[in-house]
């Protein structure tokens, strides 16, 4: 079991480029989360699918964000236009169903210059 | 307000004392989990909890649900305990995720 896996690890983008941050969650989990930590604001919940479905995403940027979960074994979180204000760790993580202990990849550590 | 309250912020101990980090929560929840984020950013499970008490090694955690808080004990404090710890909890009134405090920065001395 190789844990929660994101890629990549950082990111540099320009202000206005798009980013692509991917995560494959533990097999067999059905519930994939995002966060985003920064010093400032600490850890903050982003999206939520369940068995690949959008179940909540009211922590997310309505405008230049998006995630999606094709299939059970990737999901993927988009910004486009990246601003100097998304710079932050992305943090990914799984879980097996609603009462168990969720387990998060290492991150992906955006800078947007 | 915050919805999940950390204390302390921060807390420095010499190796081998003993310690004890607390959550108070404002959201109703009912399961309760411990992290420890180390130097490298990987957040680690520490305790996933129901209301009581579980211990694994030198650390204990309780949560009590009618009073709204949670602790965690660190007992023989080591070098490698060293990193921020987060509680986070699930709020029942809501949506199905973790809200996470702020974080005690811990720093362990020789």
């Amino acid at each position: 079991n190789a844990g929660v896996i994101q890629t990549p690890r950082h990111k540099v983008t320009g202000k206005g480029q798009e980013a692509t941050l991917w995560c494959e969650p533990i097999s067999g989990h059905s519930a994939v989360f995002w966060y985003r930590q920064t010093i400032v604001q600490g850890l903050e919940f982003l999206t939520y699918f369940r068995n690949q479905a959008p179940i909540d995403d009211s922590g997310m940027p309505k405008e230049r964000f998006s995630a999606q979960m094709p299939n059970q074994s990737h999901s993927t979180l988009k910004i486009q236009s990246t601003q100097p204000q998304d710079s932050a760790v992305y943090l990914c993580a799984s879980r097996r169903d609603s009462a168990e202990t969720l387990y998060f990849g290492s991150g992906t550590r955006l800078t947007v210059l | 307000g915050d919805q999940v309250k950390q204390s302390p912020s921060a807390l420095s101990l010499q190796e081998g004392t003993n310690s004890a980090l607390r959550c108070n929560f404002s959201i109703a929840t009912t399961t309760v989990q411990w992290f420890l984020q180390n130097p490298r950013g990987s957040l680690m499970n520490l305790f996933y909890l129901v209301p009581g008490t579980k211990e694994n090694g030198r650390l204990k955690s309780t949560f009590n649900s009618k009073e709204s808080y949670s602790t965690l004990h660190i007992r023989d404090a080591q070098l490698e305990d060293s990193g921020t710890y987060f509680c986070a909890a699930v709020n029942t009134g809501g949506a199905d995720r973790l809200t996470f405090g702020k974080g005690t920065q811990l720093i362990i001395q020789p």
